[in-house]
């Protein structure tokens, strides 16, 4: 079955660029048409969907970070990436990447985030 | 945005009782909600997307209702494994998918 990881530096300084690279093992990025997702949850707070980006490189930012955020995809290494520049404390928390999943049925098409990495604490601090 | 809000924040109950959470979201979102289970410090397991659809391997207590722009998610009988945090997200429209604030249910 597939599984994702998380890997990067878990501290970073204010003003520069959090970098973070997802792993997929157990399968080919390539097969089956899939988004790959960056969702993040600050500490005790709820979850936000950073962006996602196709195994073309075609990416969706969420409109309120696309200003610093940019995504990338090495299908040879099976790995994507997310970089998210002028990090403030406000940047500080758990970050995961996701497969979207998605089902159609009776012509509507249902998405969803599984299987999940284990998440990697960013905090960003001088 | 489309916002959404869970009710309650958190709650307290038993194992065995029935738990129902509410989500709502700020417009018609039809049927494109999910919830997902979150224990701490591990990811968020889905449970129900399309609003009622149960994923594959998730107990039959679990089950889930609404459209529009009301949604509840329904645990039949509380288990122990079942004291976790639960999430609804809205992937009406990609731009940008959003979740609720959490719902933390909690051993009474």
């Amino acid at each position: 079955q597939v599984q994702l990881q998380e890997s990067g530096p878990g501290l970073v300084k204010p003003s520069q660029t959090l970098s973070l690279t997802c792993t997929v093992s157990g399968g080919s990025m390539n097969s089956g048409n899939y988004y790959w997702s960056w969702i993040r949850q600050p500490a005790g707070k709820g979850l936000e969907w950073i962006g996602r980006v196709y195994t073309s490189g075609s990416t969706n930012y969420n409109p309120s970070l696309k200003r610093r955020v940019t995504m990338s995809v090495d299908t040879s290494k099976n790995q994507f990436s997310l970089k998210l520049s002028s990090v403030t404390a406000s940047d500080t928390a758990v970050y995961y990447c996701a497969r979207d999943s998605v089902e159609c049925t009776a012509g509507s098409c249902y998405l969803w985030f599984d299987p999940w990495g284990q998440g990697t604490l960013v905090t960003v601090s001088s | 945005d489309i916002q959404m809000t869970q009710s309650p924040s958190s709650l307290s109950a038993s194992v065995g009782d029935r738990v129902t959470i509410t989500c709502r979201a700020s417009q018609n979102i039809i049927n494109y909600l999910n919830w997902y289970q979150q224990k701490p410090g591990k990811a968020p397991k889905i449970l129900m997307y399309g609003a009622s659809s149960l994923q594959s391997g998730v107990p039959s207590r679990f089950s889930g209702s609404g459209s529009g722009t009301d949604f509840t998610l329904t645990i039949s009988s509380l288990q122990p494994e079942d004291f976790a945090t639960y999430h609804c997200q809205q992937t009406y429209t990609t731009s940008p998918w959003t979740f609720g604030q959490g719902t933390r249910v909690e051993i009474k």
